[in-house]
């Protein structure tokens, strides 16, 4: 079974613009969630999507959105980039269980750095 | 609000050895689940080891083992037979047990080096 995927691998933006990542959880996942890790903050949890709904959401601006597909791929993205938000972006994909959501799969993350 | 701590910023072992890497967490909550990940430089996090909180049994994973102790709100990590690809960044990570909560809360990390 193919892991988490994620697009572009590397990426170099300037002050201002805008940023959409992608993401393809592991086929069956429907939760997708989103992690922030720099070296200041450590591991940062942005937000959360299952069945196409947003359904828990860490502390970042609402500059930083998303959105999950009928085929449970998951975009983020991130308007008038500043320069801290130079981070490594991980998708996470989970089997949700009667329990909730168990394993986070990662994938292997987007390099964003801002100019 | 939940939180992680991981003490120790880098240890080290030699090859072989055995090396135990701390951690620590706050929760008001009764039920919920601790989770190690191993992150090699510039490659994928990768889930090594889980344990639920309503198990006693300490979760083992081949030569990775916890110490899980839920009184003390303490999940060590202990590593036997060190291999030098065992190098690597390890966080320690908390979830809630609720469908709606389901965000992973990290450590800082502990980076680990293994001397051949």
């Amino acid at each position: 079974k193919a892991g988490v995927t994620q697009t572009p691998r590397y990426l170099i933006k300037t002050r201002g613009q805008q940023v959409t990542l992608s993401c393809s959880p592991i086929s069956g996942h429907r939760s997708v969630s989103w992690y922030q890790q720099t070296p200041g903050q450590g591991l940062q949890f942005l937000f959360e999507y299952f069945s196409e709904t947003q359904r828990n959401k860490g502390n970042f601006p609402g500059r930083f959105s998303g959105r999950q597909f009928s085929n449970s791929r998951s975009e983020m993205n991130v308007s008038t980039l500043e320069l801290g938000d130079s981070a490594l972006y991980l998708c996470a994909s989970s089997l949700v269980t009667g329990k909730g959501n168990y394993e986070q799969y990662f994938g292997p993350g987007t390099r964003l750095t801002v100019t | 609000a939940q939180t992680v701590t991981q003490s120790q910023p880098e240890m080290s072992v030699q090859e072989a050895e055995t090396v135990t890497l701390s951690c620590t967490y706050d929760t008001s909550e009764s039920d919920y689940y601790l989770f190690w990940y191993k992150q090699p430089p510039s490659r994928q996090m990768i889930l090594v080891i889980r344990q639920e909180a309503y198990k006693q049994q300490n979760a083992t994973e081949n030569r990775f083992s916890v110490n899980f102790q839920k009184a003390a709100k303490s999940f060590s990590l202990k590593i036997s037979d060190s291999q030098l690809g065992d190098a690597a960044m390890y966080f320690c990570a908390y979830r809630s047990p609720g469908g709606s909560q389901g965000n992973l809360i990290f450590g800082k990390g502990t980076k680990l080096s293994v001397k051949p």
